[in-house]
C-alpha cells in the first residue's frame, strides 16, 4: 500500500526530555512537511523539505528539529526547549514537481502529551 | 492579517440542505487551492483541489474561486450527517511553490 506512515500512534513526553516522531513515506513525493495542530486549530508549519539534505524553518520551528537524509524519512524531534508540546502532530508529503503545485497527502498523526 | 482565514463556525445545517463554506487570503499571486476535511482526532483527507478561476465540481461538492476577490469557497450539496467535521482550507504560498498554510476551519454540523 502507498501511504505516509508516522509512529507512534501516541507519545507521552517527561519534562525536559527530547522524543522524536518518525514519518515514512512510499509514493516517491519529494517535498515532506511537518504541522502541529492545537485543539480547535489549523495547522502550522513546523519544517518542511523539498529535497533530501535540505530543509526549511516553518512559523513555530523554534523547540524542533528535522533532518532528511533519505528521500522516504523526514523525522521530527521535539527537543527540551519546546515548552508546550502537547499537541496533535501531523506529516505530509506532496510532489515538488508540478505546476501548479499539487496537494498533499497526511499521515494519520502522532498525538503528544506532556506528562 | 492571517495568510488564511475562515470562519470557525461553527456552522449547523439540516440534512438535505447546502452548506457553503468560505475562505478569503492574503497572497495575491497564491496558485494552488484546496479543501481538506477532518474528522475529530483524525488526519484531514483532500475534497477537492482547485487551481483557475471559477467552479469546479466532484459529485455533491463544489469548489468555487475568485483570485480577484481571494476568495474560495466550497459547497455541500445535499448534506448529510456524515458530512459533520472540520473543514480546512489550504493555499500554496508564491514565493515558494510547496509551502502551503492552512486556515483554522470550520466546523460543520449537518443535523437529520
Amino acid at each position: 500500500d502507498g501511504g505516509i506512515t508516522q509512529s507512534p500512534k501516541y507519545l507521552f513526553r517527561k519534562e525536559g526530555q527530547n522524543v522524536t516522531l518518525s514519518c515514512e513515506q512510499n509514493l516517491n513525493h519529494d517535498a515532506m512537511y511537518w504541522y502541529r495542530q492545537d485543539p480547535g486549530q489549523g495547522l502550522r508549519l513546523i519544517y518542511y523539505s523539498q529535497i533530501v539534505n535540505d530543509f526549511q524553518k516553518g512559523d513555530i520551528a523554534e523547540g524542533y528539529s528535522v533532518s532528511r537524509e533519505k528521500k522516504e524519512s523526514f523525522p521530527l524531534t521535539v527537543t527540551s526547549a519546546q515548552k508546550n508540546p502537547t499537541a496533535f502532530y501531523l506529516c505530509a508529503s506532496s510532489i515538488v514537481v508540478s505546476t501548479p503545485p499539487g496537494e498533499a497527502f497526511f499521515g494519520q498523526g502522532t498525538r503528544l502529551t506532556v506528562v | 492579517q492571517k495568510e488564511v482565514e475562515q470562519n470557525s463556525g461553527p456552522l449547523s445545517v439540516p440534512e438535505g440542505a447546502i452548506a457553503s463554506l468560505n475562505c478569503t487570503y492574503s497572497d495575491r499571486v497564491s496558485q494552488s487551492f484546496f479543501w481538506y476535511r477532518q474528522y475529530s482526532g483524525k488526519s484531514p483527507e483532500l475534497i477537492m483541489s482547485i487551481y483557475s478561476n471559477g467552479d469546479k465540481e466532484d459529485g455533491r461538492f463544489t469548489a468555487q474561486l475568485n483570485k480577484a476577490s481571494q476568495y474560495v469557497s466550497l459547497l455541500i450539496r445535499d448534506s448529510q450527517p456524515s458530512d459533520s467535521a472540520t473543514y480546512l482550507c489550504a493555499v500554496t504560498i508564491s514565493y515558494n511553490n510547496n509551502d502551503m498554510r492552512f486556515g483554522a476551519g470550520t466546523r460543520l454540523t449537518v443535523k437529520p
